[in-house]
C-alpha cells in the first residue's frame, strides 16, 4: 500500500538557516508525483512544490527545493535561507500515476522559526 | 484568477442541526475534493467528483454526510443532523488533470470552514 512517512513532528530552526523536512514515500507503482503543502496558523493549505517520479532534475520554486532521491525513495523539502514567515505545518504528499486522482498525505512536520 | 472559494469560514451549530458548507472551484478544474481535518485524524478525503461527478465517497463517515456537485463550479458538503464529533475543519480543493505529465493532480485549497457544534 502507498505511504506518506514524515518523521520529524516539530523542528526549531534560527531565522536566514536552510531547513531540511524528511519525507520518505512507498510505492511500487512506477508513476507517480510528490507534492509539498504548507498550512500557516491561518488555516489554508498551500501548494508549494511538485516533483514527477521521471523528472530528471530536482524541482525548485523559488526558496524551496525539492531533494528527490528515487532509489531512498526520498523527498525532502529544502527551505533556504528561512523566514518568520515559514513557521508553519508542512505537508508531504503523493499521487499515483494513472490509477488514483487522490492524494495521500503524510501526518507533517511543525516547523518553527526563530527570530 | 480567483481560487477555490469556501463559505461560510466559520460555522457554529447546535447539535441537530443541518449544516451546509459550500465550495466554489478554481475555473477550469475538472476535479473537486472534499477534505476534513482534525488534530486526532489529521487531513481525510471525504469525496472526490471528477466532471461534477462522484467518483470515490468511501471516506463519508456516515449517512448523515452527502455532497452534491450540480454543476462545475458548485458543490455542497451537507451534515444532517449534525453531531460534536463533527467538529473540524472542512477544505474544499480543486484540480486540473494534466495526461500529458505523469501523475500532475496538483490540488488547490480553500480557506476552510471551520465548524463548531456544540
Amino acid at each position: 500500500a502507498q505511504k506518506i512517512t514524515q518523521t520529524q513532528p516539530g523542528m526549531f530552526v534560527q531565522e536566514k538557516e536552510a531547513v531540511t523536512l524528511d519525507c520518505t514515500y512507498d510505492t511500487s507503482d512506477p508513476s507517480y508525483g510528490l507534492f509539498w503543502y504548507k498550512q500557516p496558523s491561518s488555516g489554508e493549505m498551500i501548494f508549494l512544490i511538485y516533483q514527477g517520479s521521471y523528472d530528471q532534475q530536482n524541482a525548485t520554486e523559488g526558496r524551496y527545493s525539492l531533494n528527490f532521491q528515487k532509489a531512498r525513495k526520498s523527498a525532502n523539502l529544502v527551505i533556504s535561507a528561512s523566514q518568520l514567515g515559514d513557521s508553519a505545518m508542512y505537508f508531504c504528499a503523493m499521487t499515483l500515476g494513472d490509477r488514483d486522482d487522490k492524494i495521500i498525505f503524510g501526518k507533517g512536520t511543525r516547523l518553527h522559526i526563530l527570530p | 484568477d480567483a481560487g477555490v472559494i469556501q463559505s461560510p469560514r466559520h460555522e457554529v451549530t447546535e447539535m441537530g442541526q443541518e449544516v451546509t458548507l459550500r465550495c466554489k472551484p478554481i475555473s477550469g478544474h475538472d476535479y473537486l475534493f472534499w477534505y476534513r481535518q482534525t488534530m486526532m485524524r489529521g487531513l481525510e478525503l471525504l469525496i472526490y467528483f471528477n466532471n461534477n461527478v462522484p467518483i470515490d465517497d468511501s471516506g463519508m463517515p456516515e449517512d448523515r454526510f452527502s455532497a452534491k456537485m450540480p454543476n462545475a463550479s458548485f458543490s455542497t458538503l451537507k451534515i444532517q443532523p449534525s453531531e460534536p464529533r463533527d467538529s473540524a475543519v472542512y477544505f474544499c480543493a480543486s484540480s486540473l488533470r494534466r495526461f500529458e505529465l505523469i501523475a500532475k493532480n496538483i490540488q488547490y485549497f480553500g480557506a476552510g470552514t471551520r465548524l463548531s457544534v456544540l
